[in-house]
């Protein structure tokens, strides 16, 4: 078992959706979760992080974090077609010199 | 754009030769990161440079060394390559020593025959 799953995909949804993306985990002692979006022949951009559990939210993003599950979410409301890109999750133990460890993305498309 | 930039884009090299990646950080981030991304998966961990000194390192041979500059530009150097060194190699630069708040460029996609 890896240490993050995340389903590949493609997940295809029509514009104005809201998107659901999830990833689980198996080691408890992860304590920062990010995301990221991919677009096709980019490197990575960070969209939002959270340390521990709750929630953080962000213009149309929402992150979640359930620990007690080992379960985030990333929500997408009003989807738009420029959302379509792969979407990679990725946690570490701790805010210093820690190495993170990525799923490996789930692909989403917004069709108009 | 994140102003992480690498070079080159592409590049093809045959099995056992050695390979030099580069890669120019933000202005005053002090921390890169090399990462390579298989195709269909997320990216993995090799390195990170801070100061110019390797502070932290996944699971990658030897064969797989960096070096960092003081005008933040960076570079991976992979000896001896593999077929399965073909990938895309990310490089990412963040503001402290954390991982947390990192960016990326745009890659190398590094084809070995």
């Amino acid at each position: 078992q890896k240490e993050v799953e995340q389903d590949p995909g493609p997940l295809s949804v029509p514009e104005g959706a809201i998107v659901s993306l999830n990833c689980t985990y198996s080691n408890s002692a992860f304590q920062y979760f990010m995301w990221y979006r991919q677009y096709s022949r980019k490197g990575p951009e960070l969209l939002m992080y959270t340390y521990s559990s709750g929630n953080k939210e962000d213009g149309r993003f929402t992150a979640q974090v359930d620990k007690s599950s080992k379960y985030i979410s990333l929500f997408i409301r009003d989807s738009q077609p420029s959302d379509s890109a792969t979407y990679l999750c990725a946690m570490s133990y701790t805010g210093g010199s820690y190495i993170p460890t990525f799923g490996r993305g789930t692909s989403l498309i917004v069709h108009p | 754009e994140t102003g992480v930039t690498q070079s080159p884009t592409h590049l093809i090299k045959t099995r056992g030769q050695q390979v030099t990646l580069r890669c120019s950080s933000q202005s005053g981030h002090n921390t890169v990161s090399w990462y390579q991304q298989a195709l269909g998966q997320g990216p993995q961990f090799i390195f990170q440079y801070y100061r110019e000194e390797e502070n932290g390192r996944g699971n990658f041979p030897p064969r797989f060394s960096g070096l960092q500059f003081p005008n933040y530009s960076s570079e991976l150097n992979v000896n001896a390559l593999e077929l399965d060194d073909s990938a895309l190699y990310l490089c990412a630069s963040s503001p402290g020593d954390g991982l947390e708040e990192q960016y990326f460029g745009p890659g190398t996609r590094l084809t070995v025959t």
